[in-house]
């Protein structure tokens, strides 16, 4: 079965450094997420990306993050310098098909650390 | 202001009893609902999705239940089981709303046994 992987799938870094976390969406997909998922809290959503460009993002995704697509398969979310509170889970997902619906295949994660 | 939310935080259920988990939600604009479980440690895994042209829609065990006129949604498992344990989000994509998924609070699930 088709998956979205992400790597690292735990990071810690210290607060101001850089951080890029990397997902590889499933082949045939088309739009790209990332979400962050504070500790005990709701999934929130960062930004979304389709044909090489942002559609949407969220106030969360300051001009500290960026997202890339460097070749046919890797999606990146860099956050440039870190701060306590990017502490999270990141989730990278990714959706085939019609525009607003279709299933979003999750992967498993990054944890995110930052001292 | 705009919201999707859930009515309880913890639901503890025998094992082989039925599940109902809810939801509410505020943006009467809100077109597509989905209800995704989330098991410790992983990502938000799908499992049934329903558009608001209807008020019902049944999967593999579980049924999902849409209220337009009280802005309601439910998760209804049938003969929950261990593996049912989790936590449970509803998400909406509202309409005009891009492609982004607003998630819920989080429900989650205990089933005993």
């Amino acid at each position: 079965e088709p998956e979205v992987t992400q790597t690292p799938s735990h990071q810690v870094t210290q607060m101001g450094q850089e951080v890029i976390l990397r997902c590889v969406p499933i082949s045939n997909h088309l739009y790209f997420y990332w979400y962050r998922q504070i500790l005990g809290q709701k999934v929130e959503f960062l930004v979304s990306f389709y044909n090489n460009e942002i559609s949407e993002k969220s106030e969360i995704f300051d001009d500290q993050f960026s997202v890339e697509r460097p070749d046919g398969s890797n999606f990146t979310l860099k956050i440039r310098s870190t701060k306590l509170e990017d502490s999270a889970m990141y989730f990278c997902a990714s959706r085939g098909g019609q525009r607003n619906t279709g299933e979003l295949f999750f992967g498993e994660g990054s944890r995110l650390t930052v001292l | 202001g705009e919201s999707v939310g859930l009515h309880l935080p913890t639901l503890s259920v025998q094992e082989g009893d039925n599940s109902i988990i809810n939801c509410a939600y505020s943006n009467s604009a809100s077109d597509y609902f989905i209800w995704y479980k989330q098991e410790s440690g992983k990502g938000p895994q799908f499992i049934i999705d329903i558009r608001s042209n209807m008020d019902k829609r049944q999967g593999q065990r579980v049924t999902v239940l849409l209220n337009k006129t009280v802005k309601h949604l439910s998760l209804q498992i049938a003969a929950t089981q261990p593996g049912d344990s989790a936590v449970y989000f509803c998400a909406e994509n509202r309409a005009g709303g891009g492609n982004k998924l607003t998630f819920g609070t989080g429900t989650q699930l205990k089933v005993e046994l």
